[in-house]
């Protein structure tokens, strides 16, 4: 049984560019968590999403950034114009239902330069 | 003021010691207290959860809460090299899975052989 699979590892884009990370939940989960982890600093929650619905974005930056898991498919966070800030780990978690516990995946790590 | 504070370390100790880890949070609503373990390059695992104060044991691991004191601990006896990685606390405020985590950010640990 797969785990949680996030791809690309590893991400390098260019300032002003998009970034597009791409995450599959574990077989049978439909609850789909993204987490950002920036150096030194602890994971930090960005967005929790069921299948075609967001659930709660309160930990997304207002700009640039979006999510979204459709019907079929990974789950995708997606940054828009890049900046050197948005360098870090980004981790994607997943969970059965409401009570379950989170499954993480190794993450992506992305760079900006 | 961080919701929680962790000594982010490093912290090395001999084989076979006793290690405690620490966190201290001031949000009184968090109820849920975990525990995940990262190795380097890796998505965080899950090693303990709790709810209630007192002690929780699994192993060689101990989990301690004391809601009181808003101060949570994890115990690892008998260590070893295979213990070294960085340990994060995380709390919520209800059910585990269906809210979002606020993670400490870290203590990084070596066990010396």
């Amino acid at each position: 049984n797969a785990g949680v699979m996030q791809n690309p590892r590893h991400l390098v884009r260019r300032r002003g560019q998009e970034a597009r990370l791409r995450c599959s939940p574990m077989k049978g989960h439909s609850h789909v968590y993204w987490y950002r982890q920036l150096p030194e600093e602890g994971l930090k929650f960005m967005v929790y999403l069921q299948k075609e619905n967001i659930i709660d974005e309160s930990g997304m930056p207002k700009e640039r950034f979006s999510a979204e898991f459709p019907k079929e498919g990974p789950s995708i966070l997606r940054i828009q114009q890049v900046v050197r800030g948005d360098s870090a780990a980004y981790f994607c978690a997943s969970s059965r239902d409401r009570e379950s516990g989170y499954t993480f995946g190794s993450g992506t790590r992305l760079t900006v330069v | 003021q961080k919701e929680v504070e962790q000594d982010p370390g490093p912290l090395s100790v001999p084989e076979g010691a006793i290690v405690s880890l620490n966190c201290t949070y001031s949000n009184s609503a968090f109820q849920y207290f975990m525990w995940y373990r990262q190795y380097s390059r890796k998505g965080p695992e899950l090693l303990m959860y709790t709810y209630s104060s007192g002690n929780k044991e699994d192993g060689r691991f101990t989990a301690q809460v004391d809601k009181s004191s808003k101060y949570i601990s994890l115990f690892i006896r008998d260590s070893q090299p295979s213990d070294s990685a960085t340990y994060l606390c995380a709390m919520t405020i209800s059910n585990f899975g269906n809210e979002k985590l606020t993670f400490g950010t870290g203590t990084r640990l070596t066990i010396i052989p």
